[in-house]
């Protein structure tokens, strides 16, 4: 079993839909949890962190569920824009800030 | 702030020859510094983290003797692909978090290797 796994897709979204998935991951003791986005041939971005009482920065909302370990995010009003690969990514920390990426789901907005 | 270069963007190089790949901290220290891999429609891969100063840490399956990484200071990784294969052609990242830092990592933007 991979220690983080995510819906590769593609998410196909028509312009201004809401749009949402999900990562789960195996480790309980991981303790941080982040989105990056990745374009196309290009490095990874941190899009936001995940807190444990969910968290919102604009259109994006994240969430944690730890007794089931998956985090989600959801996109509102998707824009054009948003089109990219969303990286679910997984800290434990004991294990010295060491990063575990989920494979991608990848989202394709369409007019 | 918390930029991080790499260089070379892109490299082509025959097989059998070796590739020096940088990474570079240009505003802030990084204490430790992320080696990562990543092929086409997969997800990064990490292949080895480095501190300034100590050998580095490498995952499970990556050859040390292959992918030689220096991380002679705070600000500057350096990562070497000894004799190089057409297998070894893939995306390769580095990262580096701040040292005093919480968490976040920040990434370069990659190195793409063609190896013919």
């Amino acid at each position: 079993r991979k220690e983080v796994e995510q819906d590769p897709g593609p998410f196909n979204v028509p312009e201004g839909a809401t749009v949402a998935f999900n990562c789960t991951y195996s480790n309980s003791a991981s303790q941080s949890f982040f989105w990056y986005r990745q374009d196309c041939r290009k490095e990874p971005k941190l899009l936001m962190s995940v807190y444990s009482s969910g968290n919102e920065d604009g259109r994006f909302t994240a969430q944690l569920n730890r007794a089931s370990q998956y985090i989600s995010l959801l996109i509102r009003d998707s824009k054009l824009s948003d089109s990219a690969t969303y990286l679910c990514v997984v800290n434990l920390r004991a294990a010295g800030n060491k990063l575990t990426f989920g494979g991608g789901t990848r989202v394709l907005v369409k007019p | 702030g918390a930029v991080v270069s790499q260089h070379p963007s892109w490299v082509i190089c025959k097989s059998g020859t070796s590739v020096k790949i940088e990474c570079r901290s240009l505003d802030f220290q990084a204490t430790t510094m992320f080696w990562y891999r990543q092929f086409p429609k997969q997800s990064l891969m990490l292949m080895a983290t480095s501190n300034e100063g100590s050998k580095a840490t490498y995952e499970q399956g990556v050859e040390k003797d292959k992918f030689l990484i220096n991380h002679a200071s705070l600000t500057l990784s350096t990562l070497t692909v000894t004799s190089a294969h057409p297998e070894d052609s893939s995306f390769y990242i580095c990262s580096a978090d701040i040292a005093g830092g919480v968490n976040e990592q920040f990434f370069g933007p990659g190195t793409r290797l063609t190896v013919l």
